[in-house]
């Protein structure tokens, strides 16, 4: 079964740092990856799409991408107290199918 | 930006009622999706189109069914509500089966 697997978390960053998110998938030959951000009672919203190895960065975001190595992040900096969050990790199989990870919840301390 | 429109925010139903959520996206998308989320549980799919008229099962299919009579149009039915179908409900589109899934506001159901 092809799995996207996530850190559930909570994770807890200061206001102001770095945040750190992971995620690693199984099916070698995926070709599309996605970083969604879901607030508490809304629907996701996508921040990132990335579909190279390498860094893409959008404003304070920097998804990168290891196919090599089946892992792809997403590093938030300056993180806000906005910025709290399940963030999920959206993988786009050989089939195009899209398998989900379950999510990980960021807390950012002020 | 795409929009993607589901007609209720919250519903309440009773069991055995048959329950129609829509969904409608204004951006010419070939796909559409059906999802429920549960706590725990995560985003699990339960119908998808590729196309005008197609559907195909997701993970979780049991107890609904789908009609795709236009391209903007995704109906979920259940067919008779039952308690373990309250739940959130989210409706998604993407251009293409490469590009990323566009979410609607989710219906929250609950079932008595």
């Amino acid at each position: 079964q092809k799995e996207v697997e996530q850190n559930s978390g909570p994770l807890s960053v200061p206001e102001g740092a770095i945040a750190s998110l992971n995620c690693t998938y199984s099916d070698r030959g995926s070709q599309s990856f996605f970083w969604y951000r879901q607030y508490s009672g809304k629907s996701p919203e996508l921040i990132m799409s990335i579909y190279s190895n390498g860094d893409k960065e959008d404003g304070r975001f920097t998804a990168q991408l290891n196919k090599a190595s089946q892992y792809v992040s997403l590093l938030i900096r300056d993180s806000q107290p906005s910025d709290s969050a399940t963030y999920l990790c959206a993988v786009g199989d050989s089939n195009y199918q899209l398998i989900w990870g379950a999510g990980t919840k960021l807390i950012i301390k002020p | 930006d795409v929009k993607v429109t589901q007609s209720s925010r919250y519903l309440v139903k009773r069991t055995g009622e048959k329950v129609f959520l829509e969904c409608v996206q204004d951006m010419d998308h070939e796909n559409m999706f059906w999802y429920r989320q549960d706590p725990g549980l995560g985003l699990r799919l339960i119908y998808f189109s590729y196309d005008v008229k197609m559907k195909e099962k997701g993970d979780i299919p049991e107890g609904y069914s789908v009609s795709r009579e236009k391209k903007e149009r995704f109906s979920l039915i259940l067919e008779s509500a039952s308690t373990n179908q309250t739940s959130m409900y989210l409706c998604a589109s993407s251009l293409r089966e490469d590009q990323p899934q566009h979410f609607g506001d989710g219906t929250r159901l609950s079932i008595l």
